[in-house]
């Protein structure tokens, strides 16, 4: 299957600050990732569909200031917390559908836990 | 908006047992119905895409069947073992809605 790598898969930040998650696609190009978050004992919602070449598209209630998504290459996308605060703390995972299309399987990142202090 | 139901939210069972959770989704503008598994410190991995009404799929010992028009899936589990642990997620809708998923422990 397609390989889908995410880094780091932890991050301590401090409040105020910004921090990078980086989601790659190794072994296929990627037109549209997707950004999940997940909060303890729920499920994985979807924040955010990124596009190579062109803005995001984020679910309502997602602000789309605060967590910046920068899809630059085929085999790149970046999701940006900006000037995180506590409450930002949570499980952040990306997925690639492969082949491209609406009903194929989603392969996922490692997932990132990230902790605001 | 979607929502994807699916019980139980968690399961014990042991070794050798057979066993089913449940997953719901709205029954309009269906587009697939995804399952995954996710294992503890591992990505999740998907199980089956299943599309048609009455679909059913099998890997293994692990088994799905859909129902399209009700807004229903069904995903079995036959002769549980220990590395059958894991949370089983299902999800719906283009963008992928997911469900809270079903935990399921298998005791040796």
């Amino acid at each position: 299957g397609a390989v889908v790598s995410q880094h780091p898969s932890r991050v301590i930040c401090k409040s105020g600050t910004s921090v990078k998650i980086e989601c790659r696609s190794l072994d296929f190009q990627a037109t549209t990732m997707f950004w999940y978050r997940q909060f303890p004992k729920q499920s994985l919602m979807l924040m955010a569909t990124s596009n190579e070449g062109s803005k995001a598209t984020y679910e309502q209630g997602v602000e789309k200031d605060k967590f910046l998504i920068n899809h630059a290459s085929l085999t790149l996308s970046t999701l940006t917390v900006t000037s995180a605060h506590p409450e930002d703390s949570s499980f952040y995972i990306c997925s690639a559908r492969y082949p491209v299309a609406e009903n194929t399987e989603a392969f996922f990142g490692q997932g990132t836990r990230l902790t605001v202090v | 908006i979607l929502n994807v139901e699916q019980s139980p939210q968690s399961l014990h069972v042991q070794e050798g047992d057979s066993t089913n959770f449940t997953c719901s989704f709205p029954s309009s503008n269906f587009y697939a119905l995804h399952w995954y598994r996710w294992e503890t410190a591992k990505s999740p991995e998907a199980l089956f895409v299943m599309t048609l009404n009455g679909d059913e799929k099998k890997k293994g010992r692990i088994s799905a069947t859909l129902n399209t028009k009700e807004g229903y899936s069904y995903l079995y589990i036959k002769g549980s073992q220990p590395e059958d642990s894991a949370t089983y997620l299902c999800a719906s809708g283009g963008n992928l809605i997911f469900g809270k998923g079903t935990k399921l422990s298998v005791k040796p």
